[in-house]
């Protein structure tokens, strides 16, 4: 079996502070992890993902991520956020056992104020 | 160059009445599959096609969805007798094949789905 959790609904910072989406995650082998963003009326797109190698992943839009084994958490983070970032961000993670079933986190709306 | 594509891009529907929803995938991708999102929800898989064939359908509610990919490039969901538990955006994805494992999905605008 394989799940994530999102434990923060929204998360809200001022332009220009660190922004970070928790996401922690359940497999019962080693995981693949991916985070996609969501924007209105739009479907997801790719941000970024853990496969192997280095726990610190960089992606799209200067976003990044840290793989943590010992805490099964995979949290997504930039370094100064963009009021353009605002958005529903989520997690998602397939076991290396199956090659095609992601299952998702419910998401975290993420607002950046001017 | 184009991405996935769903048609239509909102449906409404009356209770009991039956839909199609339509999937091009990226040109060349082998691998296709659908998720349904729920309102405040993350998405949840329905189903998987390598191919033609549906490798996976164990994330279907039940027997009134079914899906098909006839020549292996568009997918059509179906869903038989609509209830208003149906509604919801139903997105569609696609990758390149499905050996190696590490490919990252590309998904579809969606088909917002509404049930009255």
């Amino acid at each position: 079996a394989q799940s994530v959790a999102q434990p923060e609904d929204q998360v809200n910072v001022a332009e220009g502070n660190p922004l970070t989406v928790k996401c922690t995650y359940s497999v019962s082998g080693n995981p693949y992890l991916f985070w996609y963003v969501q924007y209105p009326n739009r479907g997801l797109q790719f941000l970024l993902k853990y496969i192997t190698g280095d726990n610190l992943v960089k992606g799209s839009y200067g976003f990044e991520a840290e793989f943590n084994k010992s805490q099964t958490s995979f949290h997504l983070k930039k370094p100064s956020a963009l009021v353009s970032d605002s958005a529903l961000y989520f997690c998602a993670v397939r076991d290396r056992s199956n090659d095609y079933k992601l299952s998702f986190g419910a998401g975290t709306t993420v607002t950046v104020r001017a | 160059g184009a991405g996935v594509s769903q048609t239509p891009s909102n449906k409404v529907t009356e209770k009991g009445k039956y839909v199609e929803l339509r999937c091009d995938p990226i040109s060349g991708h082998t691998a296709l599959y659908w998720y349904r999102q729920s309102l405040g929800q993350g998405p949840e898989f329905l189903i998987y096609f390598q191919g033609t064939g549906a490798a996976d359908d164990s994330g279907l509610p039940n027997d009134r969805f079914f899906a098909v990919r006839p020549e292996g490039s568009v997918s059509t969901l179906k869903i038989q007798r609509t209830e208003r538990g149906d509604s919801a955006v139903y997105l569609c994805a696609s990758t390149p094949f499905s050996g190696s494992s590490d490919n990252e999905q590309f998904f579809g605008p969606g088909t917002r789905l509404t049930v009255l």
